[in-house]
């Protein structure tokens, strides 16, 4: 069946843009994570969504940074007055329900701040 | 609080020979622990995971790794290298109820020479 999708693949925008990153989870998963990949600080841990339940926003870096997701399905991160330092691949992983510990990744959006 | 380390960010072998990648954990409470592989330009894919059991756990494409409590360690295997195992590899941590998000190591490169 079809994986986790996230589009764009590649960002490039001027710093102080916003930008809105789009994740597709797989049908049926319940939980939805966000995690950024950036060559200083690894991969972390960005916000995570469960259900109907208020999302945990504890590994947002700053207010610059939101998540929704609608419906139960897609999500989108935007990141508002893009600096130099948001530069990482976001990457977008959901988990099935009976398996909460499994985590299916896409292929991530690459973002790039000019 | 959770952590893990890597032990070499690059690992060179021979095809044939045997792989091995090391990782070590810190948990205040039980940990459940992974294996992730992310060819480049790709998201990233589970190699296996512990849980709770059998502390040898069997991944995809011949890898394992086994659970050491004592330790606090969970290194991945493999008894002979393929061309194709050329990845980075991540280990990582998560509790076992609550807040389910990854920590995630450093990573480890790994070139396979022919």
């Amino acid at each position: 069946g079809a994986g986790v999708s996230q589009s764009p693949s590649n960002k490039v925008t001027e710093k102080g843009k916003d930008v809105e990153l789009r994740c597709d989870p797989i049908s049926g998963h319940t939980a939805l994570y966000w995690y950024r990949q950036s060559l200083g600080q690894g991969l972390e841990f960005l916000i995570y969504f469960q259900g109907n339940s208020a999302p945990d926003k504890s590994g947002l870096p700053s207010d610059r940074f939101s998540a929704e997701r609608t419906g139960g399905s897609v999500s989108t991160l935007t990141i508002q007055r893009t600096q130099q330092e948001d530069s990482a691949v976001y990457l977008c992983a959901s988990t099935p329900t009976g398996e909460p510990h499994e985590q299916y990744f896409g292929p991530g959006t690459r973002l790039t701040v000019t | 609080a959770q952590s893990v380390t890597q032990l070499g960010s690059h690992v060179s072998v021979s095809e044939g020979a045997l792989v091995l990648l090391r990782c070590n954990y810190s948990s205040s409470v039980p940990p459940y622990l992974f294996w992730y592989v992310q060819y480049p330009n790709q998201g990233l894919q589970l190699l296996l995971k512990y849980t709770t059991g059998a502390t040898l756990v069997k991944g995809i494409n011949g890898f394992e790794a086994e659970f050491k409590k004592s330790e606090t360690s969970f290194h991945l295997t493999k008894p002979s290298a393929h061309m194709s195992d050329a990845a980075e590899y991540f280990c990582a941590v998560t509790r076992p109820t609550g807040r389910r998000a990854l920590t995630f190591g450093s990573g480890t490169r790994l070139q396979v020479q022919p």
